[in-house]
């Protein structure tokens, strides 16, 4: 089975300083990996995405995200961050295997302030 | 381009009625998603089709929970007699393929309040 785990539900950060929202995932076969953000009232926008080829992956927004097979991560970094940047954010993991493919395993979101 | 869209984007529903959530996914999308989210939570998957067939339902949590996507494009997704649990945000996405590695485009959501 897939899961993701978000760690902190919170995070805050001044306007300017980096950004780094954690997500650890479990799955036994090799998984696909996705970072989306939320705005209020809005749908899931995609930021970037893992799928074995390079495991530093740039993203929009300046956002990108390392995969460590080795400690089971896929962090989301952002060098300095801007206002815009607040919102929610989820991690995401999928698998390619099974009847549906492309379901994705979502993490609880991480909510993203950024104060000026 | 027109994304995807959903309606209505909030229900107010009494408990024990029917409701009826459309989703209208990208043109020519081929596969299309339904995924419940709680308040404070993540996204959960509901059910999925490739056009027209319902290949994963295992996602419903009662069979108070139903959805079609009758010509493979429209679905709808109703809820029968509805409960007070059943309050949450539908999400719904669609994608080009059948591939995992595709990205999901997920439209606005249904806020569905039940009281």
């Amino acid at each position: 089975a897939q899961s993701v785990t978000q760690l902190g539900s919170h995070v805050s950060v001044s306007e300017g300083a980096l950004v780094l929202l954690r997500c650890n995932y479990s799955s036994s076969v090799p998984p696909y990996l996705f970072w989306y953000v939320q705005y209020p009232n809005q749908g899931l926008q995609l930021l970037l995405k893992y799928t074995s080829a390079a495991t530093l992956v740039k993203g929009i927004n300046g956002f990108e995200a390392e995969f460590k097979k080795s400690e089971t991560s896929f962090h989301l970094t952002k060098p300095s961050a801007h206002m815009s940047d607040a919102a929610e954010y989820f991690c995401a993991v999928s698998v390619n295997r099974g009847s549906t493919l492309g379901r994705l395993y979502f993490g609880r979101g991480t909510q993203l302030t950024v104060w000026p | 381009g027109a994304g995807v869209s959903q309606s209505p984007r909030y229900k107010v529903a009494k408990r024990g009625q029917d409701v009826a959530l459309r989703c209208d996914p990208i043109s020519g999308h081929v596969s299309l998603f339904w995924y419940q989210q709680a308040l404070g939570q993540g996204p959960e998957f509901l059910t999925y089709f490739q056009n027209e067939a319902q290949l994963d339902k295992s996602g419903l949590p009662s069979d108070r929970f139903f959805a079609e996507r009758p010509e493979g494009s429209v679905s709808t997704l109703k809820i029968q007699r509805t409960q007070q649990e059943d309050s949450a945000v539908y999400l719904c996405a669609s994608s080009p393929m059948g591939q995992v590695a595709y990205e999901q485009y997920f439209g606005p959501g249904t806020r569905l309040t039940v009281t």
